[in-house]
């Protein structure tokens, strides 16, 4: 089946404590992205990736690191999470960058005390 | 940079009455694309649309694009309870791979 999937689904952690979100996909889609949802705000993009290897801040990028080292895997990672990074997660893909539909994961609820 | 504005941010409606979401976008766009969020669920691709002046429909659903690709419209007639959820607009900007999303409407259905 073709999917995104994201790990994990949920996590409480602490201020400081490093963190990653794992994020896959099956489809050999060229292009990935992270978003972060919070309520009145919408879909905001903190990192898109157009192939293995190349990566680009989205609009909110501060506090967080990606890497593409394989096509299919595209981790998130917070060095040192602070409480407003609390929010819902989710990793999408599309076949490229340009006009293709995004495939999205089922979202990472993540709470920084 | 590019904003993409949506509204309204809720709306509540009848069982059977229509729904029209707005979205705005401050640039001109490559093209627009609309998604659906189930309460609980992630964001579901519904359409592309790519001319100007484009109207694309879907069963219930009539998606327009403006003529100046600015601005875009999601109209639902006749809603039902499986309508419910929040409906996302996302513009494109020419030679930009980014998808920058509308804040979102927020749709709930009076049974």
């Amino acid at each position: 089946e073709a999917q995104v999937t994201q790990n994990p689904r949920y996590l409480i952690t602490v201020t400081g404590k490093k963190l990653t979100v794992t994020c896959s996909q099956n489809m050999n889609h060229e292009y990935m992205s992270w978003y972060r949802q919070d309520p009145g705000l919408g879909l905001r993009q903190i990192y898109y990736s157009m192939n293995v290897e190349v990566t680009d801040k989205g609009d909110v990028p501060e506090g967080y690191k990606v890497s593409r080292k394989e096509k299919r895997n595209f981790p998130l990672i917070l060095e040192s999470p602070s409480p407003n990074q609390t929010s819902l997660y989710f990793c999408a893909s599309s076949v490229t960058a340009g006009e293709s539909t995004q495939y999205f994961g089922p979202g990472t609820r993540l709470t920084v005390l | 940079g590019q904003q993409v504005m949506q509204i309204p941010q809720y709306q509540h409606v009848q069982e059977g009455e229509d729904f029209t979401t707005y979205c705005n976008s401050s640039t001109t766009l490559s093209n627009i694309q609309w998604y659906k969020q189930r309460p609980g669920g992630h964001p579901v691709f519904l359409i592309q649309l790519v001319k100007s002046g484009e109207v694309k429909k879907q069963k219930r659903l009539t998606f327009q694009f403006g003529e100046a690709k600015k601005n875009s419209s999601l109209h639902i007639t006749a809603t039902q309870t499986t309508d419910v959820g929040t409906y996302f607009c996302a513009g494109r900007n020419f030679g930009n791979e980014k998808l920058t999303f509308g804040t979102g409407t927020r749709l709930t259905i009076i049974p």
